[in-house]
């Protein structure tokens, strides 16, 4: 029953390997994100995506692709790890007009050694 | 660029007072969201305020925003130890194509017996 889920919750993993968050939500959202959180707890828009078309895009290293199959679904892949990626990263989805309240997954813990 | 500022940005307060949590912005937005984050969780929408004026309340919680001034608060009124989280505003940057949400720094309440 959970409106927008992640996976894997946690992420152990060596510098310069590439791995992939999914998220999902079945709220029957048009837009979804993906947020970054700092160990100082601050969060910044990473991407977002209406009906599978980017439509936003931080400055955010190339080394991260999001990619939408459909506007349910929302994963990241990450290559070549690095130290500085350790964070949370959290999905949100929500309706596309501004107003509409965010929704956000439990998060992903990604720890890099 | 647009900076949220909220402050302070740790609140330790007694059960039973009363006090007020900040967010200013530095843009023009009629458009702001306050959440809530336990620690290790996701964040949970609190309020949406979409115009200047704007005030809403659940429980001991009442947020405004006053779009001239560019700032929203948070008040607590008779603080319980279930109210200790971080808190965070976040302000709607809209129009055109895409809406993305720019959050403020976050305020770390610890509610004492």
């Amino acid at each position: 029953d959970t409106a927008v889920s992640q996976t894997p919750k946690y992420l152990v993993t060596q510098m310069g390997n590439d791995k992939s968050i999914k998220c999902e939500q079945n709220l029957g959202h048009d837009t979804m994100y993906w947020y970054k959180q700092d160990s100082k707890k601050f969060l910044k828009i990473m991407f977002s995506y209406n009906n599978k078309e980017l439509i936003i895009n931080e400055t955010v290293p190339n080394r991260f692709s999001p990619k939408s199959p459909d506007k349910a679904h929302l994963n990241l892949h990450i290559n070549s790890l690095e130290l500085g990626d350790s964070a949370v990263y959290f999905c949100a989805s929500s309706h596309r007009p501004s107003g509409n309240i965010q929704y956000f997954g439990a998060g992903t813990r990604l720890s890099v050694l | 660029e647009l900076k949220v500022e909220q402050n302070p940005l740790f609140l330790s307060m007694q059960e039973g007072k009363n006090y007020t949590i900040y967010c200013n912005y530095s843009t023009t937005s009629d458009r702001l969201y306050w959440y809530r984050q336990d620690p290790g969780k996701s964040l949970e929408s609190l309020f949406v305020l979409l115009s200047n004026g704007a005030v809403k309340q659940e429980g001991r919680l009442m947020a405004s925003l006053d779009t001239k001034a560019r700032l929203s608060t948070l008040h607590i009124t008779a603080a319980v130890h279930d109210l200790s989280a971080t808190y965070f505003c976040a302000v709607d940057l809209y129009g055109g194509a895409t809406n993305k949400l720019i959050f403020g720094t976050g305020t770390l309440l610890a509610v004492q017996p």
